[in-house]
Order: C-alpha cells, then sequence, then structure tokens
C-alpha cells in the first residue's frame, strides 16, 4: 500500500492557462474521489468515479472542469482557463466503497496558484 | 443543503489536557457521521465514524456520540498527547439523499504543548 499519490505537488500558472493535475489511487480501491480545499476551509467535494463511471458531480465544478479516469486506474482533473479563484489544494482520494463502509485515503493535494 | 459547523480554532492545550471539540449538523436524510484528522504533512484520515443514532465512535482514544436530537457530533479526548496535534474535521455522507459524498466542516486546528 504506497498510498494516494498526486502530481504535481505545486503548480504556478498564469491566468488563462490550462493545468493537468494527476491522481494515482491505492490499486485496489475502485472508487476515486477529487476535493478542493481553500485556506481556512474544510475540503469540498468536486466529483467522484466508481472505477472508470464519473457517478457525481458537484455544481461547483463549472464547465472549465473536466475529471477523466480512463481505465479505473489513474485519474486527472483538467482546468481550462484558470481564474485567480482556481487557486487552491487539490487533492484526491480514494476508497473501497462508500464513505460508510470505507474510509476515505487522501493523497497530500495539488497546490495551484494562478497568478 | 447538508452543512457541518465544528468550533472555530485554532485551540491551544496543555498535554493531559481534556479536549472537546464541538460539531453540529444539518442534513436532509439520516447521515453518517465522521471525524477525520490531518497531521502535519500528512493527508487527512479517518479518525472515528458512527452510522446511527446514539452510536459512539471511538479510536485512539478519541470519541464521539452521534446524536440526533441535538444533530451533533463532539469529538473528545480525555488526555491529549503532544502527537494529537494536527487539524480536526467534521464531516457527513447523507447516503439517503442519493449521494456519496462527503461534506466537510472548515477544521480545527488544535496545537498540544508539553
Amino acid at each position: 500500500d504506497t498510498g494516494v499519490s498526486q502530481d504535481p505537488r505545486h503548480k504556478i500558472t498564469k491566468r488563462g492557462q490550462n493545468v493537468t493535475f494527476r491522481c494515482d489511487p491505492i490499486s485496489e480501491h475502485n472508487r476515486l474521489y477529487w476535493y478542493r480545499q481553500t485556506l481556512g476551509q474544510g475540503p469540498e467535494f468536486l466529483t467522484y468515479f466508481q472505477n472508470e463511471a464519473q457517478l457525481e458531480k458537484s455544481r461547483l465544478l463549472s464547465d472549465r472542469f473536466s475529471a477523466e479516469r480512463p481505465k479505473g486506474s489513474f485519474s486527472t482533473l483538467e482546468i481550462q482557463r484558470t481564474e485567480q479563484g482556481d487557486s487552491a489544494m487539490y487533492l484526491c482520494a480514494s476508497s473501497l466503497g462508500t464513505p460508510k463502509d470505507s474510509p476515505l485515503h487522501f493523497g497530500n493535494g495539488t497546490r495551484l496558484t494562478v497568478t | 443543503g447538508d452543512s457541518v459547523t465544528q468550533m472555530e480554532g485554532p485551540v491551544t492545550l496543555s498535554e493531559e489536557a481534556f479536549l472537546t471539540i464541538n460539531c453540529t449538523y444539518t442534513a436532509t436524510g439520516y447521515p453518517s457521521l465522521f471525524w477525520y484528522v490531518q497531521y502535519p504533512g500528512e493527508g487527512l484520515q479517518l479518525l472515528l465514524k458512527a452510522t446511527k443514532a446514539d452510536d459512539k465512535g471511538s479510536n485512539k482514544g478519541f470519541e464521539a456520540t452521534y446524536r440526533k436530537e441535538t444533530t451533533s457530533f463532539h469529538l473528545e479526548k480525555g488526555s491529549v498527547q503532544v502527537s494529537d496535534s494536527a487539524v480536526y474535521f467534521c464531516a457527513l455522507e447523507d447516503s439517503g439523499a442519493g449521494s456519496y459524498q462527503l461534506t466537510f466542516g472548515k477544521g480545527t486546528k488544535l496545537s498540544v504543548i508539553p
């Protein structure tokens, strides 16, 4: 169990640029979640996958955000035309089942700064 | 919508002091409740959970009881240690409302001094 891995750890980009983050979950975990956390706030849900199917998306997830999990393994989160308000820590988590039945294992996050 | 309110931090305690971090929730369904903890330099991890009213979750000396009548899930520990210094997040899952996302509170930073 190597844990949930996120890449990169930090990303600085200029407003209007596109960015992509990667998450590698724990290998046998079929559920994968993306959360966003800003300073002084708790994590806010963005989306989750069960295997390769994206089953739930938050209304926080605007059209500029897209997430994929093409083979039910790693996942990518892309933000197009970044805005300063997108600056946050993006967290990935994985689990074997629903949160009630199986704990979420979080990665250390990707910190995005939009200048 | 669902929401979680937890006491503002930061909280600073001396070693062996009693800890309470208050958490109340609003949910449309009948949620499961959680405490997650983030130690410095690490990802969030589950500390304890309770899935129905009057259940008590416990782990590492921490306890929390699911109180439906007061919509609360307060975290307690009788004697904190320096190693308990971390940020604590209360959270809920309202799967009865058809959602499997966790809704988190803002977090409470605990510092324990020797």
